[in-house]
């Protein structure tokens, strides 16, 4: 069974350039998270969905950062535009009904705005 | 405020010592999670504890719930150098409506 999906790896882009990043769930689960993650830090949420709806995005900072979840597969989290306080590591996870399951991750999203 | 806090941030030992990493909370947990990350990877799920008291071991990780549930304990016994990565602990309260709250987590370095 194939885990978590994200894409890009890697972007490096310029301040103000808009930047997007895509994730792909867990057949079946119903719920994504999307995380921001410095560097030897613990995760940080700033999503949650559960099918096509975003039950909590209180920490995401919506005068940039945008996200959706069509149809409640597939996931993209956009910033426009990006900030060199941007950088950081966007992981997407997934679960099966939410609450306190175990989160599924993917290998994340490294961005590098310069 | 940091409900979840974990230390040491960091640890540094050498292959074949034993280290015990901690995570503390003033809340009560309905449920906590340990979980670890490799460079380059999301973290990984290695284990649950939702019983006060509550003692689980995976091979050499030995995860330790507190009696009163407040705080848990992942203690290693003759650390290799593939234990390397961050351990990161999540736990749920009723006051975050039983979602995960994560630490910061503790990154481990195994030196052969």
């Amino acid at each position: 069974e194939a885990g978590v999906v994200q894409s890009p790896r890697y972007k490096i882009i310029e301040k103000k350039q808009p930047v997007a990043f895509w994730c792909n769930p867990i057949s079946g689960h119903n719920t994504l998270y999307w995380y921001l993650q410095n560097l030897g830090q613990g995760p940080e949420l700033l999503i949650r969905y559960e099918n096509e709806e975003a039950v909590d995005d209180s920490q995401l900072p919506k005068d940039r950062f945008s996200a959706e979840r069509l149809k409640g597969v597939d996931s993209t989290l956009k910033i426009q535009p990006a900030e060199l306080g941007d950088s950081a590591v966007y992981l997407c996870a997934s679960s099966f009904g939410g609450g306190a399951g175990e989160q599924f991750f993917g290998p994340g999203t490294r961005l590098t705005v310069l | 405020t940091q409900l979840l806090e974990q230390s040491p941030q960091f640890l540094s030992i050498q292959e074949g010592e034993n280290l015990t990493v901690y995570c503390n909370s003033s809340s009560v947990f309905s449920s906590l999670q340990w979980y670890r990350q490799e460079p380059g990877e999301g973290p990984v799920l290695l284990v649950t504890v939702v019983t006060g008291g509550e003692v689980k071991k995976l091979k050499r990780l030995t995860f330790q719930f507190g009696d009163a549930r407040k705080d848990s304990s992942l203690h290693i016994t003759a650390a290799q150098p593939g234990d390397t990565g961050l351990y990161l602990c999540a736990g749920a309260y009723r006051d975050s409506n039983y979602q995960l709250i994560w630490g910061a987590g503790t990154k481990l370095i195994i030196k052969p």
